[in-house]
């Protein structure tokens, strides 16, 4: 099974793209990688997911290297309400989805 | 549509009392879960369920049963609260399994927040 290493904790300021990394060294080749976030203790909340190539909507877009070994999910405008905890997830098996701990972003005024 | 339902949003139980966690959901969703989340920490998969009559152990099953005798429900029973198990539960559902080539996002309930004496 794929794992993930995320940073625990992140700052950005209101107004500024806030850059969340993810490492995922052992990804396989077919599987994907998908961000949840979590607001204050509110169930987690899907963001964006992907497997090859760059993908965007209207939340987030998610840069994933060429050998897939790591991500980065960017909110490319940070307001206060994007503080939460992010999940970046690597499908466990066919039937799981295994979350980490995720890392703590803080967006200051 | 009101999506993803828990109840009760708070409990309080003794050491040793059962009580069963209540999730709903009406999406007509095939897959449902369980996850629990202690303080500081991510979430960890209890039990899941692929559709009505199947269930599986996630990474912490142990003090927790579920069945699924419906489609819309998946109740989450403890038969012996240990204070171990104080912590926030969260159900969830997807149309389908993470892993189903069709992939949809899984839809979360608000949690259940589970203090044990």
């Amino acid at each position: 099974d794929a794992k993930t290493t995320q940073p625990p904790s992140m700052d950005c300021a209101e107004g500024r793209a806030a850059n969340l990394p993810c490492n995922h060294s052992t990804i396989s080749g077919n599987e994907y990688v998908y961000w949840y976030r979590q607001i204050h203790s509110q169930g987690p909340q899907y963001i964006i997911h992907g497997l090859k190539n760059n993908e965007t909507n209207e939340m987030a877009s998610l840069i994933i290297t060429e050998d897939r070994k790591s991500s980065t999910l960017i909110l490319p405008h940070a307001t206060l309400r994007d503080t939460a905890v992010y999940y970046c997830i690597v499908r466990a098996d066919t039937d799981k989805l295994i979350f980490g701990t995720g890392t703590r972003l803080q967006v200051f005024p | 549509n009101a999506g993803v339902t828990q109840t009760p949003k708070f409990q309080v139980l003794k050491t040793g009392q059962s009580m069963t966690l209540q999730c709903a959901q009406d999406m007509n969703h095939e897959y449902m879960s369980w996850y629990r989340q202690d303080p500081g920490m991510g979430l960890r998969l209890i039990h899941y369920s692929v559709g009505a009559g199947i269930t599986d152990q996630g990474e912490v099953p142990n003090g927790y049963n579920v069945s699924r005798s419906t489609t819309e429900d998946f109740p989450l029973r403890l038969l012996s609260a240990a204070p171990s198990q104080t912590s926030v539960y969260f159900c969830a559902s997807s149309p389908y399994p993470p892993g189903n080539g069709i992939w949809q996002p899984q839809h979360f309930g608000d949690g259940t927040r589970l203090s044990i004496l």
